[in-house]
């Protein structure tokens, strides 16, 4: 079955702290993963899609098919990316490209 | 560009009624789905829709909800008889890509939250 796992509810940091929030996906195929974010009282959208090997705000992440993660990391972490950050799995080629999200890690950084 | 755009942004209900949301996607996407959001969760896809056809409601708890989307630009998704376990956020995306393609990005509604007592 597909399945993205977010370990952390919640991840606390201090401004200019690195940051990394952990992703780990159950696929059997080849998937497409993403990272969506919320920014308070905005909307969902994406931040990032790892076909596109881009960084975007600073964050960067990496698919590893042997570890099946696909964690999301910035070196120093802003006041401003405090947000909801979500893990997504498109089954590309198979279901129609569906979202499976995970349940999201709460990042918070503190002055 | 308009981004997506969902009514009503609030809906209060009790157990057994009825209601529905509406969902305007950007213009041009073809592809449009709504998701169930549920305090703590992600997102879960209740139904996908390419141009006027269903593509995937294989998690549409059919017995209770609906989903259209007449001429291929608006949907509405519908609740009857409501339960308490339906409380939750629904969301609404659109993608201009086609289903299955390799660009799949994903353009989010503001989302409707829908409390049931």
């Amino acid at each position: 079955a597909q399945r993205v796992t977010q370990p952390e509810k919640l991840l606390s940091v201090f401004k200019g702290a690195p940051v990394e929030l952990k992703c780990n996906y159950s696929y059997s195929g080849s998937p497409e993963l993403f990272w969506y974010v919320q920014y308070s009282r905005q909307r969902l959208q994406l931040l990032l899609r790892h076909i596109s090997r881009e960084s975007i705000k600073g964050f960067t992440a990496d698919l590893n098919k042997g570890e099946t993660s696909f964690h999301l990391k910035k070196p120093f972490a802003q006041e401003e990316d405090s947000a909801m950050y979500y893990c997504a799995l498109s089954a590309y080629g198979g279901s129609q490209g569906n979202l499976i999200f995970g349940k999201g890690t709460k990042l918070s950084v503190k002055p | 560009e308009a981004g997506v755009a969902q009514s009503p942004r609030y809906k209060i209900i009790e157990k057994r009624q009825s209601v529905a949301f509406w969902c305007n996607p950007i213009s041009g996407h073809a592809t449009l789905y709504w998701y169930q959001q549920i305090l703590g969760q992600g997102p879960k896809l209740l139904i996908q829709f390419q141009n006027n056809g269903v593509v995937d409601d294989s998690q549409l708890p059919k017995d209770r909800f609906s989903a259209e989307r007449l001429k291929g630009v608006d949907s509405t998704l519908k609740i009857q008889p409501a339960k308490l376990e339906d409380s939750a956020v629904y969301l609404c995306a659109s993608s201009p890509g086609l289903a299955g393609g390799l660009y799949n990005e994903q353009f989010f509604g503001p989302g409707t939250r829908l409390t049931v007592l």
